[in-house]
């Protein structure tokens, strides 16, 4: 079965620290991909980046970083020089990638990132 | 940027009645999901939607709920006789055939009074 922890519930820092949300995950598929998604206090689900289970390349984008290491099973998150704009849920999530398959997401419980001015 | 839509962004309802939550999926769009957020927990897969069937279920939905798509372009979630638990965020999400990206809405708090 999948799963992803989460275990940070809450993180709050002042603006312009960097932050790093950790992300653990468990699946027996080979290929996978695993995401981010962030949920401001407006409650939509906003997709922030997917990774191939494949490609362990780290990405930044912008202030946004992703460490994706297959050997712990860890994709962390990494926001440089907060900003109070990045006060949101952040939730990472796992799905399988066969061929045909519905390919759902299996969430974990969040983080809550408060940003201080 | 195209969008999923979601509508009621609210509603309530007594408990034992049926609601159905709507959703508009993005066009191009072929594969289509319901997941729920109880307050302060995790999103929770629901069902996956494909060629006009379900394609995967969870064990949250049980004989209660069904999902439809009616016509081209609406994607609607039934539950049939509400209870209080069935209180959470509902959302709609939907993605192309060549991308495991889901685009979610914005979701329908549903409350069960």
């Amino acid at each position: 079965a999948q799963k992803v922890t989460q275990a940070q519930t809450e993180i709050s820092v002042v603006e312009k620290e960097d932050v790093t949300l950790d992300c653990v995950y468990e699946t027996r598929d080979t290929t996978y991909y695993l995401f981010w998604y962030k949920q401001p206090p407006s409650g939509e689900l906003v997709f922030l980046i997917r990774r191939n289970s494949f490609d362990e390349q780290n990405e930044i984008s912008g202030r946004y970083s992703w460490n994706f290491q297959k050997s712990t099973s860890s994709f962390n998150f990494t926001i440089t020089a907060s900003q109070v704009v990045d006060s949101a849920v952040y939730f990472c999530a796992l799905s399988e990638a066969r061929q045909g398959g519905s390919e759902k997401l299996v969430f974990g419980k969040g983080t809550k990132l408060t940003v201080n001015p | 940027e195209p969008e999923v839509t979601q509508t009621p962004s609210h509603q309530v309802t007594q408990m034992g009645q049926e609601v159905i939550l709507r959703c508009v999926p993005i066009s191009n769009h072929l594969y289509f999901y319901w997941y729920r957020q109880i307050l302060g927990q995790k999103v929770e897969f629901l069902v996956s939607f494909y060629n006009n069937e379900i394609s995967e279920k969870s064990e949250i939905f049980d004989d209660q709920f069904s999902v439809e798509r009616p016509d081209g372009s609406n994607f609607t979630l039934k539950i049939r006789s509400t209870k209080l638990e069935d209180s959470a965020m509902y959302f709609c999400a939907s993605r192309t055939m060549r991308t495991a990206k889901l685009f979610f809405g914005s979701g329908t708090q549903l409350s069960v009074l």
